[in-house]
């Protein structure tokens, strides 16, 4: 049974600095990793998308590795600023998960002015 | 605008009510999704739906049903059979509902029982 992994389970930032949020997953053989951003009391919204065959995706400030080898995924944010103080979300897709992404529970992101 | 339409945004429901709550999709999606959130964990599949009129069961369906009669409506009922469904509902939808697809979500629906 595939499980997710996020840590930390909050972080607490001064602006401007650049952070790394941590996702790792139990089974390897999956198809594709999403990273979403959750702001209270609101819907997920997708920032990337990392198919299986690839190591990084790019989208502005924010950069998602993937190394499904060891299990991990990071998404490192560039210059943070108060408008990036959200929960992010991590979620797999792998093998016989009938379409299903498995969650990991989040990192709640506070960034300081 | 094209998106995914979650109502209504608050929900109450008294004991023993079956209670329904609304997706619509414009995005010319052919999948779609249902989810619950509770709070500490993380997002769990209730029903999904590759093509209309098609359905399967996710890991948490007892309680719920669903119907997929337009491809861009998939609403989905929470009966009196669900014992705790004061939670977050989210609904999604994919282009396809292949392994390769991205998934994009809704704003949500809190549903509170009295």
């Amino acid at each position: 049974k595939q499980e997710v992994t996020q840590i930390p389970a909050a972080l607490s930032v001064p602006e401007g600095e650049n952070l790394v949020l941590n996702c790792s997953f139990t089974d390897s053989a999956i198809y594709n990793l999403q990273w979403f951003r959750q702001d209270p009391g609101k819907g997920l919204t997708s920032l990337l998308l990392i198919q299986s065959s690839q190591r990084e995706q790019t989208s502005g400030r924010l950069n998602a590795s993937l190394d499904k080898s060891s299990g991990r995924s990071t998404l490192y944010i560039a210059a943070s600023q108060p408008g990036d103080s959200a929960t992010y979300l991590c979620a797999v897709r792998s093998g016989g998960s009938n379409y299903k992404l498995t969650f990991g529970k989040g990192t709640l992101l506070t960034v300081n002015p | 605008d094209g998106g995914i339409t979650q109502s209504p945004k608050y929900l109450f429901r008294k004991e023993g009510q079956n209670v329904t709550l609304s997706c619509e999709q414009n995005l010319n999606h052919d999948a779609m999704y249902w989810y619950r959130q509770d709070p500490g964990q993380g997002l769990r599949l209730i029903y999904y739906s590759q093509i209309v009129n098609d359905f399967q069961k996710g890991d948490i369906a007892e309680g719920y049903s669903v119907s997929r009669e337009k491809k861009e409506s998939f609403p989905l009922t929470v009966t009196s059979a669900q014992k705790n469904p004061t939670a977050f509902y989210l609904c999604a939808s994919s282009i396809k509902g292949g392994l390769y697809n991205e998934q994009f979500f809704g704003p949500g629906t809190r549903l509170t029982v009295l």
